[in-house]
Order: C-alpha cells, then sequence, then structure tokens
C-alpha cells in the first residue's frame, strides 16, 4: 500500500513557530489533511490542501505542497501550550472517502 | 448539533466474550470506518462501509466484525479470537461514495478504550 511518513517528536517553546512534515507516496492524490489529536480524544480537522494548490492559509495554520517531491508541512504561528497534541497527515487514496494516515508526530510546547 | 457518537467511552473485555463498540453519526454521511490505535502508534484502518448494507476488510480485520443495517450506525465487534485487542478504537465517517473528487474529509467520534480484564 501506499506510505505516508511523518517525523515522531517535535519540541518547540512558547510563542515560536512549529514546521511539522510529512511525504507521501501517492502522485495521485488530490486532498491531503491535516488531523489533531488531543491526548484521550479522537482525531480533529485542522486543515486540507487541494492537489492543484502550493499553498494555503488559515489563521495560525499554514499548509505548504511540494507536489513534485510529495512534501506536505504544516506550520503553526505563535505556538501555544494549547497546541500540544499529536498531530496526523493524511492523504485521500481513491475517488471517495478512504484516507491514508501517517503515523503520527507529538508536538510539546515547552513555556 | 451533528456529530459522530462513540460508546462506551471505556470497556472491559473478559477472556473468551465477544464485545460490541457502537458508533452513530447523525451527519447523513454514506461512508464509516473503523480505526485501532495503539500507544505511540497511528491508525490501522480495520474495516469501512461506503453504503449501507455493505462494508469491505480493512488492513487488519481479522478477530472482528461488523454491521451496516442502517446508514447511522457501524457497530464493531470485537470477538474472542482478537488475541490482543487492548487499543483505543476509532470511528469516523465521510460524505458520500458519490461525491466523486470532491472534498471529502474523515470526521472522527471521541474513540473508546477497550481493555482486558
Amino acid at each position: 500500500g501506499e506510505d505516508v511518513e511523518q517525523s515522531l517528536f517535535l519540541s518547540v517553546r512558547e510563542g515560536d513557530s512549529s514546521v511539522i512534515n510529512c511525504t507521501y507516496t501517492d502522485s495521485s492524490s488530490t486532498y491531503l489533511y491535516w488531523y489533531k489529536q488531543e491526548p484521550g480524544a479522537g482525531l480533529q480537522l485542522l486543515t486540507y490542501i487541494f492537489s492543484n494548490m502550493d499553498m494555503k492559509q488559515d489563521q495560525r495554520l499554514t499548509v505548504l505542497l511540494n507536489k513534485k517531491d510529495k512534501h506536505l508541512s504544516l506550520r503553526i504561528a505563535d505556538t501555544q501550550t494549547g497546541d500540544s497534541a499529536i498531530y496526523f497527515c493524511a492523504e485521500r487514496a481513491g475517488s471517495w472517502g478512504k484516507l491514508q494516515f501517517g503515523a503520527g508526530t507529538q508536538v510539546v510546547v515547552t513555556p | 448539533d451533528g456529530g459522530i457518537t462513540q460508546s462506551p467511552k471505556y470497556l472491559f473485555r473478559k477472556e473468551g466474550q465477544n464485545v460490541t463498540l457502537s458508533c452513530e453519526q447523525n451527519l447523513n454521511h454514506d461512508a464509516m470506518y473503523w480505526y485501532r490505535q495503539d500507544p505511540g502508534q497511528g491508525l490501522r484502518l480495520i474495516y469501512y462501509s461506503q453504503i449501507v448494507n455493505d462494508f469491505q476488510k480493512g488492513d487488519i480485520a481479522e478477530g472482528y466484525s461488523v454491521s451496516r443495517e442502517k446508514k447511522e450506525s457501524f457497530p464493531l465487534t470485537v470477538t474472542s479470537a482478537q488475541k490482543n485487542p487492548t487499543a483505543f478504537y476509532l470511528c469516523a465517517s465521510s460524505i458520500s461514495r458519490d461525491r466523486g473528487e470532491g472534498n471529502q474529509p474523515q470526521h472522527f467520534g471521541d474513540g473508546t478504550r477497550l481493555s482486558i480484564l
């Protein structure tokens, strides 16, 4: 199957920017997603990007997509302690809603 | 408010027992999914259903069973054949199999944590 890869851990100081990276393998991916999971909870959809875009900004979140390198990143500006969570990237695999998820990046925000 | 409800939040299973996890959605979504999450790991797909009365095995279906008799409901049974059931189980849904190439994010419930007694 197709693989989505993420680094496992990121530590960032409060107020700094966080950048979470993801690589995917399916060149036919149409939509790519970022989800946030807080401890003991389900996944919350943060944002998404369509494959014909290379950037999308949504308040403190900026998604960058490099289709040539199959690289996706999520930048969180002015990181807060409430941003501490696991972040998953996912690619849409096929013509309907089935998604392929990465293993998640644990983000820890320190004061 | 529309959403996905999973119950119970915590569940304990005895040896040799089958247990059923509930997942209900009122988003009018056609597709529903079950994932298993182990500590420090990502999501693994157990079963998915694109439409009522139809479902497909995911990557780790052995020891699990599902049914999809109603659009709103997609219960997961963890059978006694699943020898290592301790995990966090997540249910999700997405809008429509007929949406084609349009945006189809998955929406998640809050999960059920299953442990062995």
